[in-house]
């Protein structure tokens, strides 16, 4: 069964570069099946979209945060990652690592990390 | 892109039935067949509902429905359980190659 789990730093100062990372078991990034993604709650509100990356590292964005996001697939160590510069108090958040199909896969972010509390605060 | 619009809150009885609207566009919803719908519980991530808009994932209860007609999306419940209570959010691919969601909708079960 495949599981993901976030992890990095709970707790960065405004002006700092979010860096998390999901590790994938029970899996591959390497499956050509799929894209491997980014979603964010604030507290209390909706989720947004951040965006996604395939095996071969394609990736597309959220065109709000897309001068500020980068996401990143390491099919050797079997995670992906998100970089997101210049932080506010507005990107305060839990962060989701998601699964999405392709290619014949249901077209569809399941299944989804437990979720990692990202605060920023000076 | 503009979230997809979403009541803010319904209700309905044990027993009964509800259904929660998800409105969109031409260049979203009313596009393609990929709406999915979520249920999140308090502190809890997100689950998957349905998928391709009327699709339910092995284990999901068949209390649980999807439909499309034009640029609206639903989600119907039936037979409305205590558990069931939690927000629910709609999904969409969009024109542009993006994903988007809807503000959400939360249950409650009198």
């Amino acid at each position: 069964q495949l599981q993901l789990q976030e992890s990095g730093p709970g707790l960065l100062k405004p002006s700092e570069t979010l860096s998390l990372t999901c590790t994938v078991s029970g899996g591959s990034v390497s499956s050509t099946g799929y894209y491997w993604g980014w979603i964010r709650q604030p507290a209390g509100k909706g989720l947004e979209w951040i965006g996604s990356v395939n095996y071969s590292g394609y990736t597309y964005c959220n065109p709000s945060l897309k001068s500020r996001v980068t996401i990143s697939v390491d099919t050797s160590k079997n995670y992906f990652s998100l970089k997101l510069s210049s932080v506010t108090a507005a990107d305060t958040a839990v962060y989701y690592c998601v699964r999405r199909g392709t290619n014949g896969e249901p077209k569809t972010y399941d299944p989804w990390g437990q979720g990692i509390l990202v605060t920023v605060s000076s | 892109q503009s979230a997809l619009t979403q009541p803010a809150s319904v209700s309905g009885s044990p027993g009964q039935s509800i259904t929660i609207s998800c409105t969109g566009t031409t260049s979203d919803v009313g596009g393609y067949n990929y709406v999915s719908w979520y249920r999140q519980h308090p502190g809890k991530a997100p689950k998957l509902m349905i998928y391709d808009v009327t699709y339910r994932p092995s284990g999901v209860s068949s209390r649980f429905s999807g439909s499309k007609s034009g640029n609206t999306a639903s989600l119907t419940i039936s037979g409305l359980q205590a558990d069931d209570e939690a927000d629910y959010y709609c999904s969409s691919y969009t024109s542009s190659g993006t994903w988007v969601f809807g503000g959400g909708t939360k249950l409650t079960v009198l």
